[in-house]
């Protein structure tokens, strides 16, 4: 079945440090791939999408590229605010459409 | 454009008792997913309701249930409530146009804690 892989946190880093969030995932087919946000307190957010390979997603400074040869789609900033802290989510949707497989999350803290 | 709305936002039941969860999807949208999210943990799949009808479901027993309302409405049932079936459910709303990318709106979900 379908399953995603992300690097486990936290991750903490300083504000304007570079910032990179692995993400693998299995799967059948040709799935779209997404990043989700969790802001303290709030539901999920769609931070980005790519829908096939080589698709680049970008928002708000945030961009992932959909490798399909290294089934992979990491998340990366190049410089993180203290308000990007929260927990981020790879997630992937396969074939047979809107469900959605989430990887474990990530959680980010930036310390000003 | 009120988004997905969850009800009620915090809920505490004992062991062996029967929990409805509720769901108000985005204007516009016709279908309602729900999923588990236990803490420190990514969400799973319970189900997904499109037309009154359960259209997919995730590996979850079948004290889970569900049900679509005519105004896309959603709730969401859990009998014989287990210590494990405490956690944060969410309601996540899509329309047809957007089901293939698999794109969703996400409520803030309903905390449940079981005793």
């Amino acid at each position: 079945g379908n399953s995603v892989t992300q690097m486990e946190g936290p991750v903490t880093l300083s504000e304007e440090a570079f910032l990179t969030i692995n993400c693998t995932y299995t799967a059948t087919g040709y799935p779209s791939l997404f990043w989700y946000v969790q802001y303290p307190g709030e539901g999920l957010q769609l931070l980005l999408k790519a829908t096939k390979a080589d698709d680049k997603g970008s928002n708000k400074g945030f961009e992932a590229t959909y490798r399909k040869e290294t089934t992979s789609f990491h998340l990366e900033k190049g410089s993180v605010q203290v308000s990007d802290s929260a927990v981020y989510f790879c997630a992937l949707s396969g074939n047979a459409g809107n469900m959605l497989t989430f990887g474990g999350g990530t959680r980010l803290m930036v310390k000003p | 454009d009120a988004g997905v709305t969850q009800s009620p936002t915090h809920l505490i039941k004992t062991r062996g008792q029967q929990v409805t969860l509720r769901c108000s999807p985005k204007s516009g949208h016709d279908t309602v997913s729900w999923y588990q999210q236990a803490l420190g943990q990514g969400p799973q799949f319970i189900f997904q309701y499109y037309e009154e009808e359960e259209r997919q479901r995730g590996n979850f027993p079948d004290r889970f249930s569900g049900h679509q309302f005519p105004n896309y409405s959603s709730e969401l049932n859990v009998n014989a409530l287990l210590l494990g079936d405490s956690a944060l459910y969410l309601c996540a709303s899509s329309s047809t146009g957007t089901s293939r990318t698999g794109e969703l709106f996400f409520g803030e979900g309903s905390r449940l804690t079981v005793l």
